[in-house]
């Protein structure tokens, strides 16, 4: 059974359009965090949300808009897609803000 | 300065040998520590969690030291199974999660 579960594994665009990328936990965890990891791999978070409240909500483009529909899902969604846009998004869980996280095995979006 | 900070490497060691990595944080509001490993094209994985008081697991030993604001981690004969990247995490303060840039292990036959 896999605990952080994102789709889809690849998505390769064009700039200018919208996209989703999905992930859900069956873990039980009430915080769910979306992160961005660049050409350069530091990892860094967008999103946090806590039994589907927001967070954490670090400077990130409007353009990115995180729903949670319930607690163990946290979907990203992302508009008007820019070149800059291309990186690893992984998402992850954990039983509270300050602990252990565990990671989905990530979407690789790329932007042509 | 940055909130986390970590030498980037990589630290090349022989197989067998002991290495230690550093990580420094600014935010003295910090509550909780964490080492991750990361392969590559791979998920961040918890290698574990840091605790006051130092704690070790196998091979591995992590230290806290609050008034200098850094923790560290110490790998004991290493294998080449260790090879990878080392994420510190520090989280707390502010409802921050900041991970480190990270350090990368290649450990030599």
């Amino acid at each position: 059974d896999t605990a952080v579960s994102q789709t889809p594994k690849y998505l390769v665009t064009q700039m200018g359009n919208d996209k989703s990328i999905k992930c859900e936990q069956n873990l039980g965890h009430d915080t769910m965090y979306w992160y961005k990891q660049d050409s350069k791999k530091f990892l860094k978070i967008m999103f946090s949300y806590n039994n589907k409240e927001l967070i954490i909500n670090e400077t990130v483009p409007n353009r990115f808009s995180p729903k949670s529909p319930d607690k163990a899902h946290l979907n990203l969604h992302i508009n008007s897609l820019e070149l800059g846009d291309s990186a690893v998004y992984f998402c992850a869980s954990s039983d509270g803000l300050n602990q252990p996280q565990h990671f989905g095995d990530g979407t690789r979006l790329s932007i042509l | 300065r940055k909130e986390v900070e970590q030498d980037p490497g990589p630290f090349n060691v022989p197989e067998g040998a002991t290495v230690a990595f550093n990580c420094t944080y600014s935010n003295s509001a910090s509550q909780s520590f964490f080492w991750y490993r990361q392969d590559c094209r791979k998920e961040p994985k918890l290698l574990m969690s840091v605790y006051s008081s130092g704690n070790e697991d196998g091979r591995f030993t992590a230290q806290l030291n609050r008034a200098s604001q850094y923790i560290s981690l110490l790998i004991r004969d290493s294998k080449l199974s260790d090879s990878a990247t080392y994420l510190c995490v520090v989280s707390g303060g502010y409802q921050k999660v900041t991970f480190g840039t990270g350090t990368k292990l290649q450990v030599i036959p």
